[in-house]
């Protein structure tokens, strides 16, 4: 079974740029999460997706934050323009079965702004 | 705000020994519990999930939850320096609440 893919896998943008991670989940899974994680962190919820719909997307900082899951398998996440302060570690991960069942991580995209 | 509390550590194990993970959470209407092991620059890994209260074993690896006491922990029999990561408990509420993480705890197995 293949796993949670993510691309980039890093990258590095100078303040006030665009960037957009891109995540694929594992088969069958409907329930995508986006994490930030920082550095000596656990990782954060951006926003979680059912299918199509995001669910919750209340730690979504939605002046520069977008997300998207058209036909309920992939997403992207995009920050429009970047702030020094977004740099982390962006985590995607699905679930089979929503809330309470396990979470599978993808390899995450660390993002460097400069 | 639901909150997950773990001690940052480092703790520090000898090789063989049992190593002893804690955390705590606010929520009492948690009815999800989860550990994921994450090595330096690679992202979490499921280690275990519990659900009841009780103990829960898999291999070397025995999860304990109780619910009155809000409180869940890992252990790790026989440790070994592969074990040596940074240890997340998450906990996930009833209803639509996602996964709540904790600031992880660093283990050190020492050889």
């Amino acid at each position: 079974e293949a796993g949670v893919v993510q691309s980039p896998r890093y990258k590095i943008i100078e303040k006030k740029q665009p960037v957009a991670f891109w995540c694929n989940p594992i088969s069958g899974h409907n329930t995508l999460y986006w994490y930030l994680q920082n550095l000596g962190q656990g990782p954060e919820l951006l926003i979680r997706y059912e299918n199509e719909e995001a669910v919750d997307d209340s730690q979504l900082p939605k002046d520069r934050f977008s997300a998207e899951r058209l036909k309920g398998v992939d997403s992207t996440l995009k920050i429009q323009p970047a702030e020094l302060g977004d740099s982390a570690v962006y985590l995607c991960a699905s679930s089979l079965a929503g809330v309470g069942s396990p979470l599978h991580f993808g390899n995450g995209t660390r993002l460097t702004v400069t | 705000q639901k909150e997950v509390e773990q001690n940052s550590g480092p703790l520090s194990v000898p090789e063989g020994a049992i190593a002893s993970l804690n955390c705590t959470y606010s929520d009492r209407g948690s009815q999800s519990f989860f550990w994921y092991r994450q090595y330096s620059g690679k992202s979490p890994e499921l280690i275990m999930f519990i659900y009841s209260n009780g103990d829960k074993e898999d291999g070397r690896f025995t999860a304990q939850l109780n619910k009155a006491s809000q409180y869940v922990s890992l252990l790790i029999r026989d440790s070994q320096p592969s074990d040596s990561a940074t240890y997340l408990c998450a906990v996930s509420g009833g209803g639509a609440d996602g996964l709540t993480f904790g600031k992880g705890t660093h283990l050190i197995i020492q050889p």
